[in-house]
């Protein structure tokens, strides 16, 4: 059964820090992974999405990593604002079977002016 | 061409009763998906409809739980004799065909069974 974890759990940063999320998962047999953000009392907005055979995808400030082979990926987001503080939650879903997502628990960012 | 809905935003019932949450995903979207986020814990899977049909439905957690969407659009997720564990934030997300694509989030139901 796959499993998501993801540290830290909670992350407080002045404003203007360049910061990492982890994020890792237990079955590499994956297909892809998307990392999103969710502000309190909100959905889910989609941020990036990589897909198993590739290494990185990048979006503005925010830049995704990933190794599917030792089952880690990483959210960098660079030049922190006040307004990135929200949770952040990485997903992914499995090769060959259902399109369903398996999520961690989420990094809850909060940055500072 | 507004982002995937859900109705109601809050729904407030007594232990036992029956609740009926909405989701209107984006047009065009095939797939459909159902989760629950309890707090301070990440979306579970319960279903997911490609179409009209339910293409996984292994995360429902008991038979109290139903979810139709009968002409390939909205869906309905019906939870009978509800539970005081059953309070939770109802999200429900769409894709593109082609699979394997970006999922979309709706705002979620919030469901507090008293």
């Amino acid at each position: 059964k796959q499993e998501v974890t993801q540290i830290p759990a909670a992350l407080s940063v002045p404003e203007g820090e360049n910061l990492v999320l982890n994020c890792s998962f237990t079955d590499s047999a994956i297909y892809n992974l998307q990392w999103f953000r969710q502000d309190p009392g909100k959905g889910l907005t989609s941020l990036l999405l990589i897909q198993s055979s590739q290494r990185e995808q990048t979006s503005g400030r925010l830049n995704a990593s990933l190794d599917k082979s030792s089952g880690r990926s990483t959210l960098y987001i660079a030049a922190s604002q006040p307004g990135d503080s929200a949770t952040y939650l990485c997903a992914v879903t499995r090769a060959g079977g259902s399109e369903k997502l398996v999520f961690g628990k989420g990094t809850k960012l909060t940055v500072n002016p | 061409g507004a982002g995937v809905s859900q109705t109601p935003s809050n729904k407030v019932t007594e232990k036992g009763k029956y609740v009926e949450l909405r989701c209107d995903p984006i047009s065009g979207h095939t797939a459909l998906y159902w989760y629950r986020q309890s707090l301070g814990q990440g979306p579970e899977f319960l279903i997911y409809f490609q179409g009209t049909g339910a293409a996984d439905d292994s995360g429902l957690p008991n038979d109290r739980f139903f979810a139709v969407r009968p002409e390939g659009s909205v869906s309905t997720l019906k939870i009978q004799r509800t539970e005081r564990g059953d309070s939770a934030v109802y999200l429900c997300a769409s894709s593109s065909p082609g699979g394997r694509t970006k999922q979309f989030f709706g705002p979620g139901t919030r469901l507090t069974v008293l």
